[in-house]
């Protein structure tokens, strides 16, 4: 079956970095995706790798390693606004998204 | 440029009847997509569309039929509701189903079966 493991919930404080991972088994792979989500409202697109690296933009970076099936998110300098869920997405062989249930990132003062 | 709408914003609904969310794209993208989200559990694909005129299943399309006629509209209809399929529904576009191709979200309809 088709899989994709996040943490359910972290917590981090204003300032500071968080490194949210995520690991997947897909039957094939075509790119990953992170999305956030505030609460009540529609993910939006953060990020996309197909490659093998770090790829940043702005206070928000995504790494992807295909060899091992593993990415993560990093978010500096948290602001209380990244209160929000985190989710991971892989593109299967089909071209459809398999969706991660999310990590709820909770910012602390 | 509004971008992706849903109607209704939110519903109760009698177990047994029948409704049709809505959903309408401006961006003139070619794929669109309908996921549920239920707590706990990541998005789940019900129905997609690479392309006006043809439509597919995802992982849970037993209960809901789309339909896609046009560029803009993809409706989603839940013939007969039932409790199981209280949910938030989002409706998502994007330009095609390949490559870095992100999916753009509708605000979603939650849905409540009773």
């Amino acid at each position: 079956g088709q899989n994709i493991d996040q943490p359910t919930e972290m917590t981090a404080t204003e300032g500071a970095i968080v490194q949210i991972n995520c690991t997947y088994q897909t039957s094939g792979f075509n790119g990953l995706f992170w999305y956030q989500q505030h609460a009540g409202e529609a993910p939006t697109f953060l990020s996309y790798n197909v490659l093998d690296g770090l790829e940043e933009k702005g206070r928000f970076s995504s790494f992807l390693s295909r060899s091992k099936g593993y990415s993560y998110l990093l978010l500096k300098e948290l602001q209380m606004k990244d209160s929000a869920s985190y989710l991971c997405a892989v593109k299967d062989s089909n071209y459809q998204l398999i969706w991660g249930a999310g990590t709820k990132l909770i910012i602390k003062p | 440029t509004a971008g992706i709408t849903q109607a209704p914003t939110s519903q109760i609904l009698a177990a047994g009847r029948s409704m049709t969310l809505r959903c309408t794209q401006d961006m003139r993208h070619n794929a669109m997509y309908w996921y549920r989200q239920d707590l706990g559990l990541g998005l789940r694909l019900i129905h997609y569309s690479n392309t006006a005129g043809t439509t597919g299943k995802g992982e849970v399309p037993d209960g809901y039929s789309v339909s896609r006629a046009n560029t803009d509209d993809f409706p989603l209809t839940l013939a007969s509701a039932v409790p199981s399929q209280t949910s938030v529904y989002f409706c998502a576009s994007s330009p095609g189903e390949r490559g870095d191709n992100e999916q753009f979200f509708g605000p979603g309809t939650r849905l409540t079966v009773l």
